[in-house]
């Protein structure tokens, strides 16, 4: 299977923080990303885990651990406009082939 | 903005014609995909290209065909529409595999009626 887990609904308030987990199975696994998707707008790259740790973009990071199958994206000093649908995406393979997770649809409230 | 351009941008076609969706882009990446999302289902890969004439097969290929004959131009087929194809289709390049950094474009919504 190529299937990766995430929670499908986060709820925060502004300026707080908020992880969303992704699980996902290991054949051909090279390296995890994370995207955004606002409401009918087309999904956008955030960050790229090829190795184990964390990395740091502005207010997100994001995190990889190969030995557990885990990762998480991290998004500090939330903001309404973070309101958006979040993927994680496993690169699979030497011909890139790019798998999205379910999606965890977070709510920013005031 | 990456340049790719899917076309059409909306569709609507009847149950069992032929339909092509283009996907074009200017940056001479690499790698193309071909995704549809559907109300909760994420979205899941029809078809990825990682080079001229070099395709293969994602997780929902059945009734789907591609064709990668130049750098710049990336085609989704159904042979024969079905309802169940109706969803939104999206097309995303990719330059390197490095960091799976890949840029999507704006959809085409197909309606099967």
């Amino acid at each position: 299977g190529q299937s990766l887990e995430q929670p499908s609904e986060v709820t925060a308030v502004e300026g707080a923080i908020v992880q969303i987990n992704c699980t996902y199975q290991t054949s051909g696994f090279y390296g995890l990303s994370w995207y955004q998707q606002h409401d009918g707008g087309a999904p956008t790259f955030l960050s790229y885990n090829g190795l184990d740790g964390l990395e740091e973009t502005g207010r997100f990071s994001s995190f990889l651990s190969r030995s557990d199958s885990y990762g998480y994206l991290l998004l500090q000093e939330l903001q309404m406009k973070d309101s958006a649908s979040y993927f994680c995406v496993s690169q699979r393979g030497a011909t890139n082939k790019l798998i999205f997770g379910t999606g965890t649809l977070l709510a920013v409230q005031p | 903005d990456a340049g790719i351009t899917q076309s059409p941008r909306h569709k609507v076609t009847e149950t069992g014609t032929p339909v092509t969706l283009r996907c074009h882009q200017t940056e001479n990446h690499r790698y193309m995909y071909w995704y549809r999302q559907d109300p909760g289902h994420g979205l899941r890969l029809i078809h990825y290209s990682y080079g001229v004439k070099d395709t293969d097969k994602g997780e929902v290929s059945d009734g789907y065909s591609v064709s990668r004959s130049k750098t710049e131009d990336f085609l989704l087929t159904l042979e024969s529409a079905t309802s169940s194809q109706t969803s939104v289709y999206f097309c995303a390049i990719g330059k390197e595999s490095t960091n799976t950094e890949a840029f999507f474009g704006q959809g085409t919504r197909l309606t099967v009626v």
